[in-house]
Parts: structure tokens; C-alpha cells; sequence
């Protein structure tokens, strides 16, 4: 079975800190997918990041940075500089490499959630 | 606009009623996915539908149904309602592998049990 922990259930930074979002997960499958979605106040589900099982690079998107190690099944996401508008529920959330024949993802696992406040 | 669009955005009802929530994936997505986000579970799995056939159960009560439809948008039905199903009510939808974002999700249905 599929599980994501998010360890962290809040964290509150000053503004202009760096904040990192924890995340381990664990499958059974080979090919499977890791994802980050940022939840707002208004609701709505961000989507900020996919990797694929096979691709340990790590990736950096101005000031949002992820670091994805099998090892450790963890793929941890960093703020750099954080800013108020960074306020929200970030969720960690991982998908069955393929379901339908090959051509639709399956399901998505998601963590808990790290609520994430930062002050002005 | 997330090309997933979700009807209608909030909902209040009683006890007992039935509801439907509705969901146009993007255009071209095969796949459909509900989602349930409350405050104890978090955010749970339902039920996925690949081009109108269902493809994966979680877990979802017997009280709620779903059904994909020839033009790919879907309907969850839920009934007898609980206070509990208190909730808001995610659509996704995929296209593959092929599209970077993978899932594409609607802006939610808040459904609230009075």
C-alpha cells in the first residue's frame, strides 16, 4: 500500500527565512510519481511539481527548490526567501505509476499536509 | 482556470438529502478522479474513471455513487447525507503520462450537512 507522512504538521517562519517541507513516502511499485500541491486559503489545489521515479535530479523553479532521494524515499521542498504569499497547506502526494492500460495515472496518495504560516 | 470545472462550488443541504456534484474534466482528459477533503481524513481517494468505465474504488461509502458519461464528464452522487460528509469535494482529471502537470484539479464543491 501506498503512504505519504508529511512529519511536519505546521510551521511558522519570519519573512525572507527558508523553509523546508519534509516528505517521505513509500510504494511497493518501481515506476511511480511524486507531486507537490500548494493549497491556498481560497481552496483551490496548486499544482508546483511532478517527478518520475527514474529522475533523481533535483529541481529548482526561482525561489522553490525540491531534493528527491530514493535512498530515503524522501522528496523535500524548499522555499528560499519565503514570502507572506507563501502562506498555505502544502501537500505531498504520490501516484501508481500507471492504471488503465498504460495510459492514466492511478490514484494519488496524499500526505496529511504541512501548514505553512509566514509572518511579516 | 484550470480547464476542470466543477458545479456548483458550494452547496448546503440537510441531513438525509441526496446531492449531485458535477465535473467537466479538461478538454480531451480520459480520465476523471474524486477526491474528498475534510478536516479528520484529509484528503482521500473516491473513485477514478478511465473513458466511462470505473477503474479504482477507494475509499468510498455505499451511500455515494459515481458515473463518467459518453462526453467524459462525471457526477458523484451522494445520499442519506451525514453531518460528517461535511467536506469539500475535489474533480481531477488526466490525460496520460504526456501532460507535465499529470493531474488537473477543478476548483472544488463545498458541500455543507445542516
Amino acid at each position: 500500500a501506498q503512504k505519504v507522512t508529511q512529519a511536519q504538521t505546521e510551521i511558522s517562519v519570519v519573512e525572507k527565512e527558508d523553509v523546508t517541507l519534509d516528505c517521505v513516502y513509500e510504494t511497493r511499485d518501481t515506476t511511480y510519481y511524486l507531486f507537490w500541491y500548494k493549497q491556498p486559503p481560497s481552496g483551490e489545489l496548486v499544482f508546483l511539481i511532478r517527478r518520475n521515479s527514474f529522475d533523481e535530479q533535483n529541481e529548482i523553479s526561482g525561489r522553490y527548490s525540491w531534493n528527491f532521494q530514493k535512498s530515503t524515499s524522501s522528496f523535500n521542498f524548499t522555499i528560499t526567501a519565503s514570502q507572506v504569499v507563501d502562506s498555505a497547506v502544502y501537500f505531498c502526494a504520490l501516484s501508481e505509476g500507471s492504471n488503465a492500460g498504460g495510459t492514466s495515472y492511478g490514484k494519488l496518495t496524499f500526505g496529511q499536509g504541512t501548514i505553512l504560516t509566514v509572518h511579516p | 482556470d484550470s480547464g476542470v470545472t466543477q458545479t456548483p462550488k458550494h452547496l448546503i443541504t440537510a441531513t438525509g438529502q441526496r446531492v449531485t456534484l458535477r465535473c467537466s474534466p479538461r478538454s480531451g482528459d480520459l480520465s476523471v478522479y474524486w477526491y474528498q477533503q475534510s478536516l479528520d481524513q484529509g484528503l482521500q481517494f473516491l473513485i477514478h474513471y478511465y473513458n466511462g468505465e470505473e477503474r479504482a474504488k477507494g475509499n468510498i461509502l455505499e451511500r455515494f455513487s459515481a458515473q463518467q458519461f459518453p462526453d467524459l464528464h462525471s457526477e458523484l452522487n451522494l445520499s442519506s447525507l451525514e453531518l460528517g460528509d461535511s467536506a469539500l469535494y475535489f474533480c481531477a482529471s488526466t490525460g496520460g503520462f504526456y501532460r507535465a502537470h499529470g493531474y488537473t484539479f477543478g476548483s472544488g464543491t463545498r458541500l455543507t450537512v445542516v
